[in-house]
């Protein structure tokens, strides 16, 4: 009974490059979201997504991220041209079909790092 | 001032005490409720979750919502050194779409 799976656990990127982020939700999950930890804060929400559906990016700054839920695959965070303060941990979480289900379950998350 | 306030402790106990975590929020509009623990350097494990007012128990685990004050609690009874974890208290509604909203979480340190 897999979890929430993300890969990679830690990423190391040079300011300029991208970093591409992955999530597989939970079995039967339909529902994908993705919160950031910067150091010493608490969970900050990014993006809600169903498949092949955007459901809510109010989180999301305007420029370099993006988000996406294929109907097969993984979901893809993707952050083009990092700098220094998107050093954080970005995790993800998943949450049944079921309507007026607020239960997420998150993953291990991924640790990037900018140098 | 922030949706969710959370005393960042650290909050040390001795092995067997109970521990006493709460949250305040300024949404009203908040209707379920959520308590997660996160080990260093993990994600977070979901452990309890409530609707509206009331209490809730699991096991050791007791959740409390009084929306009136807008102030939730967990208590964690006989307290094990490895409940050392930061608890994080997170809390949505329906309009919300799923967002759920974060304290800044409460480390815990239980003392053997």
């Amino acid at each position: 009974n897999a979890g929430v799976m993300q890969n990679p656990r830690h990423l190391v990127r040079r300011r300029g490059q991208e970093a591409r982020l992955r999530c597989s939700p939970m079995k039967g999950h339909s529902h994908v979201y993705w919160y950031r930890q910067l150091p010493e804060e608490g969970l900050k929400f990014m993006v809600y997504l169903q498949k092949e559906n955007i459901i809510d990016e109010s989180g999301m700054p305007k420029e370099r991220f993006s988000a996406e839920f294929p109907k097969e695959g993984p979901s893809i965070l993707r952050i083009q041209q990092v700098v220094r303060g998107d050093s954080a941990a970005y995790f993800c979480a998943s949450s049944p079909r079921q309507e007026n289900s607020y239960e997420q379950y998150f993953g291990p998350g991924t640790r990037l790092t900018v140098t | 001032q922030k949706e969710v306030e959370q005393d960042p402790g650290p909050l040390s106990v001795p092995e067997g005490a109970i521990v006493s975590l709460n949250c305040t929020y300024s949404n009203s509009a908040f209707q379920y409720f959520m308590w997660y623990r996160q080990y260093s350097r993990k994600g977070p494990e979901l452990l309890m979750y409530t609707y509206s007012s009331g209490n809730k128990e699991d096991g050791r685990f007791t959740a409390q919502v009084d929306k009136s004050s807008k102030y939730i609690s967990l208590f964690i009874r006989d307290s094990q050194p490895s409940d050392s974890a930061t608890y994080l208290c997170a809390m949505t509604f329906k309009a919300a779409g799923n967002k759920l909203t974060f304290g800044g979480g409460t480390r815990v340190l239980v003392k053997p």
